[in-house]
Formats: structure tokens, C-alpha cells, sequence
């Protein structure tokens, strides 16, 4: 079974501002993929961010970029320039390859707020 | 192409009743996954319907059961309600293709069980 741990309830930021969420994972598969998903208040789980397993170069989207460390099972999210639009709930996802799309471990979240 | 649609939004029920979530995919995607996320914390993987067929389950009981149609539209049951099972629940469907690892939510169904 897996596990993902975010030790960050709550942290806030500057609008404008980099922030960086971390998470730990346990697993004894080899081949995985790891998400950080977006909550905002209207509840919808926006996908932020993809990484696989096999792959050494840590994924960019834009202003958001991950610090992935595999030997470590740590897996964090860097959101730089923040905006207002930024503050919601971050959740940190596990899933297994080879699996229908959908059949994730998550994490209990991160509350982030951005202040102007 | 439409999104994940979840109905109803809200609903209130009281312990021991039984109730339906529906759940209607993403066009084109043939697998739903159901997840129940209570307050604050992180969403719960409950179970996925593929192709009508159930295709994995997390550790629910089993008076959480599912159904998924023929237009891959899906219900989640749930059956004598406890206090407990008040919750956030989620629905995401995807494409069923082990290369495509994205999963698409719909906004929840918020359930109180009082």
C-alpha cells in the first residue's frame, strides 16, 4: 500500500512571491506517477502538475515546477510569482503505472493563502 | 466536450437511510473512479467502474456499492448512513487507457447525514 504525507496544513504567501509545498510518499512500486492536484472553494480538483517515475527531469507548467526526488520519496511543488488566484487547497497524489487513470493516493492537503 | 457532472450537489439524510450519488462522465471516457474526502482531509479512494465492471475498491464496506451504465454514466449507494459518512464526495472519470494517467473531477456532492 501507499502512503503520501504533506506535514504543511496551512502556509500562506506574498502575491508575487515563491512558495514551495512539500510532500513524502512510501511505496514499493518502482513505476508511479505523482500529482499535485488544486482544490479551490468551489470544490473542483484541478490537476496542477505531472510527474513520472522514470523521468530524472523535474516537470515545469509554467509558473509551477516540482522538485522530485526519488531515492528521498519527496516529491514538492515550487509556485512562483504567486497570485491571488493561487489560494486554494493542494493536495499531493500517488498513483501506479499501468492503471486506469483515476485510482490515486492522495495526501490530506495543504491550505494555501495568498495575500495581496 | 462536455465536463464531469455530479447530482445532486447537497443533500441532507438522516442516519440509517440509504442514498444515490450519480455521477455522468466525461464524453468519450469510460471509467469513473468515486472518492469520499471528509472535512479536511484528502480525498479517500472508495472505487472504479470500468466498462460497467468494478475495477478496484479501497477499504469501504460494503454498504458502499456502485453501478455503471452503459453510457459509462455511474451511481454510488450508500446504505444505512451513519454519522461518519458525511463527507465530500467526488467522482472523476478518465479514458481507460493505461498511457492517459489524467483524471477529470466534477465538483462533488456534499452529503450530511444528520
Amino acid at each position: 500500500a501507499q502512503t503520501v504525507t504533506q506535514s504543511q496544513p496551512e502556509m500562506s504567501v506574498q502575491e508575487a512571491e515563491t512558495v514551495t509545498l512539500s510532500c513524502t510518499y512510501d511505496t514499493s512500486e518502482n513505476n508511479y506517477y505523482l500529482f499535485w492536484y488544486k482544490q479551490p472553494p468551489s470544490r473542483q480538483m484541478i490537476l496542477v502538475i505531472r510527474q513520472e517515475a522514470y523521468k530524472q527531469q523535474n516537470a515545469t507548467e509554467n509558473r509551477f515546477s516540482v522538485n522530485f526526488q526519488k531515492a528521498a520519496k519527496s516529491f514538492s511543488l515550487k509556485i512562483s510569482d504567486s497570485q491571488l488566484g493561487d489560494t486554494a487547497m493542494y493536495f499531493c497524489a500517488f498513483m501506479k503505472q499501468y492503471t486506469n487513470a483515476g485510482k490515486s493516493t492522495f495526501g490530506d492537503g495543504t491550505t494555501l493563502t495568498v495575500k495581496p | 466536450e462536455t465536463g464531469v457532472t455530479q447530482s445532486p450537489t447537497h443533500l441532507i439524510k438522516t442516519r440509517g437511510q440509504q442514498v444515490t450519488l450519480r455521477c455522468s462522465s466525461q464524453s468519450g471516457h469510460n471509467t469513473v473512479s468515486w472518492y469520499q474526502q471528509a472535512l479536511g482531509q484528502g480525498p479517500q479512494f472508495i472505487f472504479q467502474y470500468y466498462r460497467e465492471e468494478e475495477n478496484g475498491r479501497g477499504n469501504f464496506p460494503p454498504r458502499f456499492s456502485g453501478l455503471q451504465f452503459p453510457n459509462y454514466s455511474s451511481e454510488l449507494n450508500v446504505n444505512a448512513l451513519e454519522l461518519d459518512d458525511s463527507a465530500l464526495y467526488l467522482c472523476a472519470s478518465s479514458p481507460g487507457n493505461s498511457m492517459n494517467t489524467e483524471a477529470f473531477f466534477g465538483q462533488g456532492t456534499r452529503l450530511t447525514v444528520v
